[in-house]
C-alpha cells in the first residue's frame, strides 16, 4: 500500500521562527490534506490541497502532485502552532485516507 | 464543511469490558470512517462504516473487536470489545467520500 513519510519527524522553534514541513507520497494520490493535531488531541483541517498552493494567514501549503511531495510552510511561528502536524491522502482510486508518520512541533516562548 | 460530535470524549475502562463509542454528523453522509491513535503514533484508519452494508475493516482488525453499527446516514457507533490495556488510544470518527475528510473529536480511552 501507500506509504506516507514526513519530516523532520521532530522541530523545536523559537516563537517568530518559520519552519517547512515535507510530505512524501510513495504513489500518486487523489486528495491531500494537512491537519494540526492539538494537546488536546483535537485534529483540525488545515489545508485541503490535491495540488496547487494556498495560503491562510501565517501558513500557507504547496502540493506537486506529479512529483508526489506537499510541503507546509509556518512562518513567524507562535506556542500556539505547537503540537503533531499530519498530512493524509487516498491512494489513487480509493478513498481511504492514510497518514503520515507526522511532524511534532514545539515552539517555545 | 461538517460538524461532527462524539461520545464519550474520554472514559477510563477496565479490561475485559467494552465500550461504545458514538459519532454523530451534522449532515447525511454515505462513508463514514473509524481511525484508531495509539500513543505517539499516526491515525490508523480500522474500517469504513456504510450505511445499509457491513462496515469494511482493514487489515489487522476484526468485527468481533470493533463491532460497527450504522443505523442511518448521520450516525455510527464502534465499539471495543473485550478490552487489553493495548487498546488504550484515541478513536475518531471522520466523513468525507473522495473529497475533503472532517474528523470528530475523538475519543480518548484508557484500559486498566
Amino acid at each position: 500500500g501507500i506509504q506516507v513519510e514526513q519530516s523532520p519527524p521532530d522541530l523545536i522553534l523559537q516563537e517568530g521562527a518559520n519552519s517547512t514541513l515535507r510530505c512524501n507520497f510513495s504513489d500518486s494520490v487523489n486528495n491531500l490534506q494537512w491537519f494540526h493535531q492539538n494537546p488536546w488531541g483535537q485534529l483540525i483541517n488545515l489545508f485541503y490541497i490535491p495540488s496547487g498552493t494556498k495560503q491562510n494567514g501565517r501558513l500557507s501549503a504547496t502540493t506537486v502532485a506529479t512529483e508526489r511531495y506537499s510541503l507546509l510552510y509556518i512562518s513567524s511561528s507562535q506556542t500556539t502552532d505547537s503540537g503533531v502536524y499530519f498530512c493524509a491522502g487516498p491512494s489513487s482510486g480509493t478513498y481511504k485516507y492514510i497518514f503520515g508518520t507526522g511532524t511534532r512541533l514545539k515552539v517555545l516562548a | 464543511s461538517a460538524v461532527i460530535s462524539q461520545k464519550p470524549s474520554r472514559d477510563i475502562c477496565q479490561r475485559g469490558t467494552s465500550l461504545t463509542i458514538q459519532c454523530q454528523v451534522d449532515s447525511q453522509v454515505t462513508m463514514m470512517f473509524w481511525y484508531r491513535q495509539q500513543p505517539g503514533q499516526s491515525l490508523t484508519l480500522i474500517a469504513t462504516a456504510n450505511q445499509g452494508s457491513e462496515a469494511t475493516y482493514e487489515s489487522g482488525f476484526v468485527i468481533d473487536k470493533f463491532p460497527i453499527s450504522r443505523p442511518n446516514l448521520t450516525f455510527s457507533t464502534l465499539t471495543v470489545s473485550n478490552m487489553s490495556p493495548e487498546d488504550s488510544s484515541i478513536y475518531l470518527c471522520s466523513v468525507g467520500g473522495y473529497g475533503e475528510q472532517y474528523f470528530g473529536p475523538g475519543t480518548r480511552l484508557t484500559v486498566t
